[in-house]
Parts: C-alpha cells; structure tokens; sequence
C-alpha cells in the first residue's frame, strides 16, 4: 500500500534553533517527493520538489534531503523564526498519474 | 508564481442547504484540479479530480450526489455541497496544475481553503 509517513507529530523548538522533519514513503513507482507548508487555516504553499534524481534542495531557510534508495526524505529548518510556526507536509506523486499521496504532517511551534 | 484562488475563505450555511465553493486559476490553465477535505489536525484528503469539459471523478467513499463538481472552463472549478449537515463542516481545499506545460514534476498550486461551518 502506497503510504508516506512523517515523525514527529509536533515538534516545539525555540526560536532561532534548528530542527529536523522526518519523512518516510512506501509509494512505488516514484515520481517526485514535495514539501509543503500549511498555516493555520490556509491551504499548503510548496518549499521544495524533489525528483528521484535529486538528493538536496534548498529553498531559503529551508533544505530537503531525498534518498531514494531507502524511501527516507528530511526537511531541515535552519536558524528558526516564529513565522515557522505551522505544518509541514510530505507529499509523494506515485507515478503518471496527477494524485499527490500526503503524509500527516509534522506540526511545528516556534516559540520565543 | 501561479495563483490559486477560491472564493469564499469561509461560510457559515444552515443544514439543508447547499453551498457552492469557486476554485480559480487565476494566470494559468488548468484542465486539471483536485478538491481536498480536511478535518482538524489531519492531512488533506483527496475527494474528486475535476476534468475540464468532462465528468469529475471521485474517490471511493466520496458521494457524487452530495458533492457536486463542474469544471466548465481551464480556470475555474466548482464544488458544490448539497443539502449540507452539520458533518460536512469541514475545510476544502482545491489544487490546480499548469496544463499546456506541465508533467508529472509540475507544481501542484493549492488555494487558500474555505472553512465551511454548517449549523
């Protein structure tokens, strides 16, 4: 069953640290690995796409790693802001087709 | 970057009617858009594929009466929620692909929810 998971649940950090989210897929065939983030009450805004190629990218603040081989990808947030404060979702596109398989997320708080 | 727009951010409706929700991409065409629902502290959850000119698919366990899709030109889908109750209170989420370039590592855009309250 294709699936994507993502530890930890939430995560509390103080600001100006640095954190780490976890994320792990069974999806097959793979297409790409996203990132996105969701604030409260918004829809999802895209950090990173990632494809089977690629094992790094940053956007800002914000690096994710992909290793295809072990279906393990991470999100580092370095150097952490208040406004960091949201969900963090993992998403895997499986194969052609456009659907997006979304982990739970990761919710982060970011406090001062 | 492309913009997804969806219209209302929220509504607060009475049980037994029915509200209509617009997903809007506002500088792209998208032949494809995919309404989502998603409940508090939980991920977002596939309802329909909406097809450009063509029936929308749904996904299993989502009711095609209730939840009425029409996606009648490359920028604008509708979800309509058919006599609503009060555990359709829920926020929905619309996503839209570029189409006449996009692949399979095309950047899905998502709009900025509508929180329906139904009482």
């Amino acid at each position: 069953k294709n699936q994507v998971e993502q530890s930890p649940q939430s995560l509390i950090i103080l600001e100006g640290k640095n954190c780490t989210l976890q994320c792990n897929y069974t999806v097959s065939p793979f297409s790409n690995l996203r990132w996105y983030k969701q604030d409260t009450g918004r829809g999802p805004v895209s950090l990173t796409i990632m494809t089977f190629s690629e094992n790094t990218k940053s956007n800002g603040r914000y690096t994710a790693t992909l290793d295809a081989d072990t279906k393990q990808s991470s999100l580092h947030i370095t150097a952490s802001q208040l406004s960091d404060s949201a969900s963090y979702i993992c998403v895997v596109r499986g194969d052609s087709s456009y659907k997006l398989i979304f982990g739970s997320g990761t919710r982060l708080l970011v406090r001062p | 970057g492309a913009v997804v727009s969806q219209h209302p951010s929220w509504v607060i409706c009475k049980s037994g009617t029915s509200v209509k929700i617009e997903c809007r991409s506002l500088d792209f065409q998208a032949t494809t858009m995919f309404w989502y629902r998603q409940f508090p502290k939980q991920s977002l959850m596939l309802m329909a594929t909406s097809n450009e000119g063509s029936k929308a698919t749904y996904e299993q366990g989502v009711e095609k009466d209730k939840f009425l899709i029409n996606h009648a030109s490359l920028t604008l889908s509708t979800l309509t929620v058919t006599s609503a109750h009060p555990e359709d209170s829920s926020f929905y989420i619309c996503s839209a692909r570029e189409s006449l370039t996009g692949g399979v590592n095309t950047e899905a855009f998502f709009g900025q929810g509508t929180r329906l309250t139904v009482v």
